[in-house]
């Protein structure tokens, strides 16, 4: 069982905007410390998303934005494409368990 | 280009071991944290173990204390995963993984994955 607590999955249809969760506690995402987020393709390199809760790295649409508050954060997706389809996974730091903590994962289906 | 290769993945009995091994490349790696994470068949992510830059300091997660050892050479640019008396649970991909600082860092996010190599452990 994941520290952190995502949907199993959400979908939209094409143009949509949807919305993915990450619910921590206050040893994690409530202590303050940033949430980054990952996508994964089957059979290729996870790719960083989202970091400090709310930062695009070079190259991320700005269809993907991230945010934070109180002991969760959200990845919203705009502008919904197929080729968004593919797992999200949200990640923070746990200072009870002196570790990294990740999210159970969300399955992405563009209907 | 930054690049990660895993190697060294495969079919292992429980209790045997194994030695992954990343190649690093397009990138300062003394400069940077290094992590093994993995993820089970239908599970979630989990990180398994973490190397400072310098390699001053190791960290791992409880499950894995004192069977998996993590070590890098920075002069060869390579990280490596050593894991002894492997078990069953032990069965997952696993990525090695660039900080985007020298590890020290909690809120350092992984900023570069390799593809993963598989490890099954399996009688």
């Amino acid at each position: 069982q994941s520290v952190l607590t995502q949907p199993p999955s959400v979908s939209g249809a094409p143009g949509q905007r949807v919305t993915i969760s990450c619910t921590g506690s206050r040893s994690n995402i409530g202590a303050g410390f940033d949430v980054h987020w990952y996508q994964l393709f089957p059979g290729k390199a996870p790719k960083l998303l989202i970091y400090g809760n709310n930062i695009r790295p070079a190259g991320v649409s700005e269809r993907f934005s991230g945010s934070k508050s109180g002991t969760s954060a959200s990845l919203a997706i705009t502008g919904l494409q197929a080729e968004d389809e593919a797992d999200f996974h949200c990640q923070s730091y746990d200072n009870r368990l002196y570790g990294l903590v990740f999210g159970g994962g969300t399955k992405l289906t563009v209907l | 280009q930054m690049q990660l290769v895993e190697s060294g993945g495969g079919v292992v009995q429980p209790g045997r071991s194994l030695r992954l091994s990343c190649r690093a490349s397009g990138f300062t790696f003394n400069n940077f944290g290094m992590f093994w994470v993995r993820q089970a068949p239908g599970k979630g992510l989990e990180w398994m173990a973490l190397i400072w830059s310098d390699g001053s300091n190791k960290d791992y997660v409880d499950s894995v204390k004192g069977r998996f050892t993590i070590s890098r050479d920075n002069s060869k640019n390579m990280l490596y995963l050593q894991m002894n008396y492997l078990r069953v649970e032990d069965t997952a991909m696993y990525y090695c993984v660039k900080s985007e600082g020298s590890g020290r860092g909690k809120n350092d996010a992984l900023e570069m994955w390799g593809q993963g190599t598989m490890v099954t452990v399996s009688s």
